[in-house]
This record gives structure tokens, C-alpha cells and sequence, in this order.
């Protein structure tokens, strides 16, 4: 399985702030995925990342609000623009072992927002 | 569009009883499906996939599924609950063809009573 760290592991930010999250693969993969798991929620997909090119966003996310770098293939962030209570969440980034078809998980990153 | 629903979301069995979590997925073609855990306070394991080989699978810990295409369905059984089994479960289901990425159901928060 793919070894994938997160950090920061939390963090609690002042409103209108941003904030940004790094994602680590200790393999190289092709896609990255970013997910949203807000209070007492199911996971929801924020983006694909792809190596070399712009993200994917799913609708009702905006690459204003959430930029996502990836530099190369073992690397991407997520950036959480002028941040409110709303997004304070869950954010964790996946990728599957290259080869597979299984999503592997980082640790999360919990963010709070005041 | 694909959706993963998960019949109750909150389960309570008593410590050595048949762990039961219902998934059903609404989808024109057979998806790939999985189980994942998240325990307090940390990401997401995999626990299970199906991926169109054998229609029984076997999991870590003690847990298996078994996919029913007639029922669209992919319900993940334990035997025998023990309390380190307290967790989030949460079922999934993904596409080859759309990339992999995963749409999960609501999550199914079990507690295991003495």
C-alpha cells in the first residue's frame, strides 16, 4: 500500500485567512485526489490532481477558493482561500498505489476556523 | 450519476455479536466497491474491495463482503464484534473509467457494548 503523510495534522486559523495543506506519496503516482469530510460527514471530493496539468474540480468547488499545486508526482497541496467557520473540516488526500485501483488515505488534516 | 446509500447511521451491537452494515450503490455499470474504517481521530483505512474477481471477499480483522449485483448491494459482515471494532465505517464505490475517484456513502458509526 502507498505510504502518504499530511501536514499539518491540524490547525486553527482566524477567518479570512488562508491555509496550506502539504500531501506526501512516498511512491510516484499519476493522480491525486483531495477530499472534504466536514463535522459528522461522509467524505466528499474536492479535486483530482494531475501531474502536469490543472486540477479537476468537482462542482460546487472553485479553484479561487481551493488551489491545488502539483509540482511533481510524489507531491501536491491544497490551499483553503479566505477561510470562514464553514470550511473549518476534515481535508485528506488520497492516491492509489500505482498499478491498482485502490485508493490509499493520508492522516487527515483537521482545520478549525474562527 | 453513481451514489452509495448506507442504511443506518448509527449501528449498536453487543460485544461478540454479528456485525451487520448495509451498502447499496445505484450505478448502470458494475462499479468497483469498497469498505473503509476511520477510527477517532484518523484517516481512512481499507478494510475491503471488490474489483469483479470474486463475489465474496475477505477483508483485515475479521471482516468480509459480499457483492449482489441482482441487489446492488455490498454488505460487510463480522462474525463476532469486539470492541476495538468501535469505529466509522464508511462504503464506497469507484470507476475505472472515471478515473478511480471515489464517491463515498453517509458512513455507518458503530458501537460495540460490553
Amino acid at each position: 500500500s502507498a505510504v502518504i503523510s499530511q501536514k499539518p495534522s491540524r490547525d486553527i486559523c482566524q477567518r479570512g485567512t488562508s491555509l496550506t495543506i502539504q500531501c506526501q506519496v512516498d511512491s510516484q503516482v499519476t493522480m491525486m485526489f483531495w477530499y472534504r469530510q466536514q463535522p459528522g460527514q461522509s467524505l466528499t471530493l474536492i479535486a483530482t490532481a494531475n501531474q502536469g496539468s490543472e486540477a479537476t474540480y468537482e462542482s460546487g468547488f472553485v479553484i479561487d477558493k481551493f488551489p491545488i499545486s502539483r509540482p511533481n508526482l510524489t507531491f501536491s497541496t491544497l490551499t483553503v482561500s479566505n477561510m470562514s467557520p464553514e470550511d473549518s473540516s476534515i481535508y485528506l488526500c488520497s492516491a492509489p498505489h500505482e498499478g491498482t485501483d485502490t485508493q490509499y488515505f493520508g492522516p487527515g488534516t483537521r482545520l478549525t476556523v474562527l | 450519476a453513481q451514489s452509495v446509500t448506507q442504511l443506518g447511521s448509527h449501528v449498536s451491537v453487543s460485544e461478540g455479536a454479528l456485525v451487520l452494515l448495509r451498502c447499496n450503490y445505484s450505478s448502470s455499470v458494475p462499479p468497483y466497491l469498497f469498505w473503509y474504517v476511520q477510527y477517532p481521530n484518523q484517516g481512512l483505512q481499507l478494510l475491503l474491495k471488490y474489483t469483479s474477481a470474486a463475489t465474496l471477499v475477505k477483508g483485515i480483522n475479521g471482516f468480509e463482503a459480499e457483492f449482489k449485483k441482482s441487489e446492488t448491494s455490498f454488505h460487510l459482515t463480522k462474525p463476532s464484534a469486539h470492541m476495538s471494532d468501535a469505529a466509522e465505517y464508511f462504503c464506497a464505490v469507484s470507476f475505472p473509467a472515471a478515473g478511480n475517484k471515489l464517491t463515498f456513502g453517509g458512513g455507518t458509526r458503530v458501537l460495540v457494548k460490553p
